[in-house]
């Protein structure tokens, strides 16, 4: 069964700080691996999609890695701002049973960015 | 467009009682999936049917569980004999036939078992 970490539970930080999220999952086979936003009382926000053959992805201000063999991914947020403030949830799909596209979602980092 | 819909967005119930969710998803979409998500666990995955099936092919072994696809792109989370620890937020996401692994979620249902 795949099982997901996410480190820290909870992060603040001033305006402007660049930040890195971590994310470690115990089956490697993966096929690939989101991560999303949520705000409160909404659901989620796909931020970023890396297949399994991937290293990496960006978008804006957004950058997340992954180490497949390693069982790790991160998210870098360059010059955070206020509105970054959310869960970020990371989520691999698939595992060795064969379940390509069925998500295991981590428990979320909390970030708080402030003015 | 249109995003993936759910209702309600607050279900109470009392113990016992049996709860259907609704989800409505993007049209075209061929896979739907209920996870559920709570404060203390994260998030898993409860069920996940494709344009092909009516039934779900349950990820959870509880009997209680259950999705059914009345529509193409309607699907009806069914909770029997509703527990306390049911207590959850249940979202609901869909993904089109020709890019699978894009999930898209609803704004998800929280259900308070009292």
């Amino acid at each position: 069964k795949q099982e997901v970490t996410q480190i820290p539970a909870a992060l603040s930080v001033p305006e402007g700080e660049n930040l890195v999220l971590n994310c470690s999952f115990t089956d490697s086979a993966i096929y690939n691996l989101q991560w999303f936003r949520q705000d409160p009382g909404k659901g989620l926000t796909s931020l970023l999609l890396i297949q399994s053959s991937q290293r990496e992805q960006t978008s804006g201000r957004l950058n997340a890695s992954l180490d497949k063999s390693s069982g790790r991914s991160t998210l870098y947020i360059a010059a955070s701002q206020p509105g970054d403030s959310a869960t970020y949830l990371c989520a691999p799909s698939g595992d060795s049973g064969g379940s390509n596209y069925k998500l295991t979602f981590g428990k979320g980092t909390l970030l708080t960015v402030n003015p | 467009g249109a995003g993936v819909s759910q209702s309600p967005r607050y279900k109470v119930a009392k113990r016992g009682r049996d709860v259907a969710l609704r989800c409505d998803s993007i049209s075209g979409h061929v896979t739907l999936y209920w996870y559920r998500q709570t404060l203390g666990q994260g998030s898993e995955v409860l069920t996940y049917s494709q344009s092909d099936a009516q039934r779900d092919k349950s990820g959870r072994p509880s009997g209680r569980f259950s999705a059914e696809r009345p529509e193409r792109s309607v699907s009806t989370l069914k909770i029997q004999r509703t527990e306390q620890g049911d207590s959850a937020v249940y979202l609901c996401a869909s993904s089109p036939r020709d890019r699978a692994n894009e999930q898209y979620f609803g704004p998800g249902t929280r259900l308070t078992v009292t």
